[in-house]
């Protein structure tokens, strides 16, 4: 089955510093990946993928994302954080060759951005 | 391009009344739809999903319903509301192309049952 873990509920940073948000995946095969930006009372909004290629990731609003195949991880990183980043964000799995599987989201982290 | 609209916005109803929510997709044929619930801000909890007219398959054994009566039209019901029913209501939807391609989501309905 397959299962996404964010292990941080919370991550504080300050404004000007580098944030990561951490996400680690179970699946068969091989996955793609996804991460999501939700800000209050809104729908999720896609950030970047990894489908295949060069693990490192470039997405909307000068975030990124490494994937580390044998770390099962896809962790979020943006270099200089902004206050307006403060937000929910989502990562998410789907198996590539299990059509039987569809998207599985990981219980969110929320980001606050300190001034 | 394509768009994904939900109605309403915000609802509030009482317990045992009816619920109809709408999700209509414009600018793609033939797209992979989904409902969403999240509670309390946090996590989305896969309702329904459906990969073509009249065919919904239900995640979650529940006191709702889907349907799918046109290609890009996904509605989401219930003839009784519970108290346990209210949260954020997501519609989704991706190209049925590839699996590679990412979910777009609608913006979202607020429901409380009171």
């Amino acid at each position: 089955a397959q299962s996404v873990a964010q292990p941080e509920d919370q991550v504080n940073v300050a404004e000007g510093n580098p944030l990561t948000v951490k996400c680690t995946y179970s699946v068969s095969g091989n996955p793609y990946l996804f991460w999501y930006v939700q800000y209050p009372n809104r729908g999720l909004q896609f950030l970047l993928k990894y489908i295949t290629g060069d693990n490192l990731v470039k997405g909307s609003y000068g975030f990124e994302a490494e994937f580390n195949k044998s770390q099962t991880s896809f962790h979020l990183k943006k270099p200089s954080a902004l206050v307006s980043d403060s937000a929910l964000y989502f990562c998410a799995v789907r198996a590539r060759d299990n059509y039987g599987q569809n998207f599985v989201f990981g219980p969110g982290t929320r980001l606050s951005v300190l001034p | 391009s394509q768009t994904i609209h939900q109605w309403p916005a915000t609802l509030v109803q009482p317990v045992g009344s009816p619920l109809s929510l709408e999700c209509t997709v414009e600018g793609t044929s033939n797209p992979n739809l989904y409902w969403y619930r999240q509670a309390a801000g946090r996590g989305l909890q896969l309702l329904f999903y459906s990969v073509g007219i009249g065919q919904i398959s239900s995640e979650v054994p529940q006191n709702l319903s889907a349907s799918r009566p046109q290609d890009r039209q996904f509605i989401l019901s219930s003839k009784k509301l519970l108290l346990s029913d209210s949260g954020f209501y997501l519609c989704a939807w991706d190209p049925s192309s590839g699996r590679g391609n990412e979910q777009f989501f609608g913006p979202g309905t607020r429901l409380t049952v009171l």
